[in-house]
């Protein structure tokens, strides 16, 4: 059965570094998803691509979150300064066109000390 | 108020009760209704699916939507140990971007 990958599984980084989470959608699906959730809480949607062009961004922290999907098809999502309330888990998830059925990665959990 | 709300939990209920889970939320366009598993440390998996109002089953699973109350339920029948985990409702409008409740924590003693 085919899933959404995500790497790395975990991140440990120092405030102010910098960090990059990478996401590879299920084959076909053209719409991708960046989520963070925060412990006891439900995913927030943070961008939405459909193939390589941003759909939604308005909750993306743009001063030092940026996210891309140049080829349409894998994408990566950077945070510079990380800081200590960026501490979370970032999903990636993916859908076909027209789908409101979403599948999710198994996340990247990060730590900014 | 937030558009959905969830009891975080936790619940605990015994091996084989009835398990009910519920949302509410204020926004009468949400068109589309799930219900996520999400295990520790995982991503969440979607369960169950829904348009509109109605009732749909899945095995041990029903989803119930009542959109006159905005209300919205799952039930877990002869609930088992390896259904332990968060449970998130989600919705959305046509076209839109889903809204996640908070998620509630299940436990089922053996």
């Amino acid at each position: 059965e085919a899933e959404v990958a995500q790497s790395p599984r975990y991140k440990i980084t120092e405030k102010s570094q910098a960090v990059a989470f990478w996401c590879d959608p299920i084959s076909g699906h053209a719409t991708l998803y960046w989520y963070r959730q925060i412990l006891g809480q439900g995913p927030e949607l943070l961008v939405q691509f459909q193939d390589e062009s941003v759909v939604d961004d308005s909750q993306l922290p743009k001063d030092r979150f940026s996210a891309e999907r140049l080829k349409g098809v894998d994408s990566t999502l950077k945070i510079q300064p990380a800081e200590l309330g960026d501490s979370a888990m970032y999903l990636c998830a993916s859908t076909r066109q027209y789908s409101e059925t979403q599948y999710f990665g198994p996340g990247t959990r990060l730590l900014v000390l | 108020q937030k558009e959905v709300e969830q009891d975080p939990g936790p619940l605990s209920v015994p091996e084989g009760a009835i398990v009910s889970l519920n949302c509410t939320y204020s926004n009468s366009a949400f068109q589309y209704f799930m219900w996520y598993r999400q295990y520790s440390r995982k991503g969440p998996e979607l369960l169950m699916y829904t348009y509109s109002s109605g009732n749909k089953e899945d095995g041990r699973f029903t989803a119930q939507v009542d959109k006159s109350s905005k209300y919205i339920s799952l039930f877990i029948r002869d609930s088992q140990p390896s259904d332990s985990a968060t449970y998130l409702c989600a919705m959305s409008e046509r076209d839109d971007k889903i809204i996640f409740g908070k998620g509630t924590r299940l436990h089922i003693l053996p």
